[in-house]
This record gives C-alpha cells, structure tokens and sequence, in this order.
C-alpha cells in the first residue's frame, strides 16, 4: 500500500525552528517529486515547496522561501521540512504530497505545527 | 503567487450536476495543461480527482469530469451524491517550479 507519514509536528515560539519528517513506503520513493502543502486553521490549502527525485532542484513560495529548506533521504525513503524563523502565520497542518505530472497524487494524513508565544 | 479564484460555495440535490470554476491567469491556468482538483472532506487530507485538467486517477468515478478555457478551469459533478458534499480545491503548475492552490469551494448536497 502506498502511503506517507508526516511527523515532527507540535508547538514552537516565534522564532523558533521545527522538523517535519515524511515517512514514505509502498512505492520507489527515489523516481518521484515530493511536495509539502500546509492548510491553516479553517483555511485553504497552500503549497509550500517541492523538491526533485534526486534533491537537486528545490522550489519554495514566497512566503516561505529563505527559512524553510525541503530535502529528502533516498535511501531512508524519508522527506524533511526544515522551517526556522517561524512565525505565527506558519501555524498549520502540513502535509506531504507525491508528485504525478505536476499535480499532487498521494497525500499523508497531515502533521501540526502551532506556532504561539 | 496568488491563489487562483473559485467561487466560496456551490450547492445541488441529489442527481443533479455542480460546476466549480477556477479562474487564474495566463502565467498558471492558461498557460500550462496541469489544472489538478482536490476532494477534502472535514478533518480528512485531501484527494486527488483529476489531474492534467480532464484525467482521472484510477478508482475515481466518470461523474467526475475537468475541463479548461482560456484561464478558467472547470471540474463538474454529476449525479450528486450525498457523499460528494466536500471543499474542493483546484491547482496548477504557475512555471518556475511554482505551483499555486485555489481559494477553495464548499459543495453542499441539498
């Protein structure tokens, strides 16, 4: 079965840095593109990055982009978020997608990160 | 980066059709063929339904249908079903590596 398992979430400060993990299995974790998409509280979804199958092109939103860092293991089939500087707007369930042809195929169930002084 | 547009809610009875648009510009919708649409139903993640503006994923029904003009695209319900009353969410490809959401629709089934 295909699946991906986010973890690493919870409650941070202002400022203060977290890592997400996405735990993938039941496909070749290696040939394809993986993103992350977070959903504020009663909000819309927002993409949030992507990286390439090897890692080599990551991309990022604006709002984002400079304090958060997407990469992946592939040999422990692993997805990361590292996000630093984290505001209060970053609070949000954020979730880990897989690629197919520029859309996101297979999702994970979500992991949550509250950023609050 | 703007989202692109949908309209906040649509509603139908049961057996009756829901279109939801999803208007962006030349730089996203209108200029690439990667319009995907998302089912999210309360506290779920989301779904794919279609993908490469009118592909369906395997397993999804042909009440499910996507279509795209200019810089609106288009996903259609057919036949409603009480299960089918979701957010929906439209997405495209924006160039750049940059991909963009929409605002999101809440379908209602009457």
């Amino acid at each position: 079965e295909v699946q991906l398992v986010e973890s690493g979430g919870g409650s941070v400060q202002p400022g203060g840095s977290l890592r997400l993990s996405c735990a993938a299995s039941g496909f070749t974790f290696i040939n394809y593109w993986m993103h992350w998409v977070r959903q504020a509280p009663g909000k819309g979804l927002v993409w949030v990055s992507r990286v390439t199958n090897d890692g080599s092109t990551p991309s990022y939103a604006d709002s984002v982009n400079g304090r958060f860092t997407i990469s992946r293991d592939n040999a422990r089939n692993t997805l990361f978020l590292q996000m630093n500087s984290l505001r209060a707007e970053d609070t949000a369930v954020y979730y880990c997608a897989r690629d197919y042809n520029f859309g996101m195929e297979v999702w994970g169930q979500g992991t949550t990160v509250t950023v609050s002084s | 980066q703007s989202a692109l547009t949908q309209p906040p809610s649509a509603s139908g009875s049961p057996g009756q059709s829901v279109t939801i648009s999803c208007t962006g510009t030349s730089s996203d919708v209108g200029g690439y063929s990667f319009v995907s649409w998302h089912q999210q139903h309360p506290g779920k993640a989301p779904k794919l339904i279609i993908y490469e503006v009118a592909k369906r994923p395997s397993g999804v029904p042909d009440r499910y249908s996507g279509s795209k003009s200019g810089n609106t695209a288009s996903l259609t319900v057919s036949g409603l079903l009480a299960e089918d009353e979701a957010d929906y969410y439209c997405s495209s490809y924006a160039g750049g590596n940059i991909y963009v959401f929409g605002t999101g629709t809440k379908v209602t089934v009457l």
